[in-house]
């Protein structure tokens, strides 16, 4: 069974940093693209980034690009965010994507609050 | 970017009843264009990708059709657990985007 944890969210005050991480388990993830989404509360779904299996093939969002970084680690199965330099409007469940779209993790919450 | 403009926003049916939900691209998409349902506090779970080809598991009451920028969602008789929000995402390019939502309500 495919299962993708994440964590790391939390309150971060406007300007600060957090690294987020999803780990992966049930399949082969160094032969998978994987995906980061965020949906702000009572809001609609924001796709973020995405990564190569391994771990070229970057691309991001407008909202983010030059702030937050994708990367992996294959040996650990685990995908991280690098999200750096954070704004109110990055309040938001963050979800770790299986390409594909079939799998999701489960989320963390993220508040940029002061 | 490609906008994904869905309609409408919210959509009052009853059990039994056909829905029918929009998704419309800024920008031809081809067949690159999936749906998703979401239930409160929940992930997303994928319905329909590649327009209309129905994912592992799906009932046969959903259904996708669509090409270019026009695409539809087709729920044929609404069950009480339809009764939740359905996005609609392009994959055909960078960056990927979705629909703002519909939102099924009981009427």
């Amino acid at each position: 069974e495919v299962q993708l944890l994440e964590s790391g969210g939390g309150l971060v005050q406007p300007g600060g940093s957090l690294r987020l991480s999803c780990a992966a388990s049930g399949f082969t993830f160094n032969g998978w693209t994987m995906n980061w989404v965020r949906q702000a509360p009572g809001e609609g779904l924001e796709w973020v980034s995405v990564i190569g299996n391994d771990g070229d093939n970057i691309h991001y969002a407008d909202s983010v690009k030059g702030r937050f970084t994708i990367s992996r680690d294959n040996s650990k199965n685990t995908l991280y965010l690098q999200m750096n330099s954070l704004r109110a409007e990055d309040t938001a469940v963050y979800y770790c994507v299986q390409d594909g779209w079939y799998n999701w993790g489960q989320g963390t919450l993220v508040t940029v609050s002061s | 970017e490609i906008v994904l403009t869905q309609s409408p926003a919210t959509l009052s049916l009853s059990p039994g009843e056909r829905a029918t939900l929009s998704c419309r691209a800024s920008q031809s998409v081809g067949s690159s264009l999936a749906w998703y349902q979401q239930k409160p506090g929940q992930a997303p779970r994928l319905l329909i990708y590649d327009a209309s080809s129905r994912a592992t598991g799906i009932p046969a009451r959903f259904s996708g059709s669509g090409s270019g920028t026009d695409f539809t969602l087709t729920i044929s008789s609404l069950e009480p657990e339809d009764f939740v929000v359905y996005y609609c995402q392009q994959r055909s390019e960078w960056p990927l985007t979705f629909g703002g939502g519909t939102k099924v309500e009981i009427k």
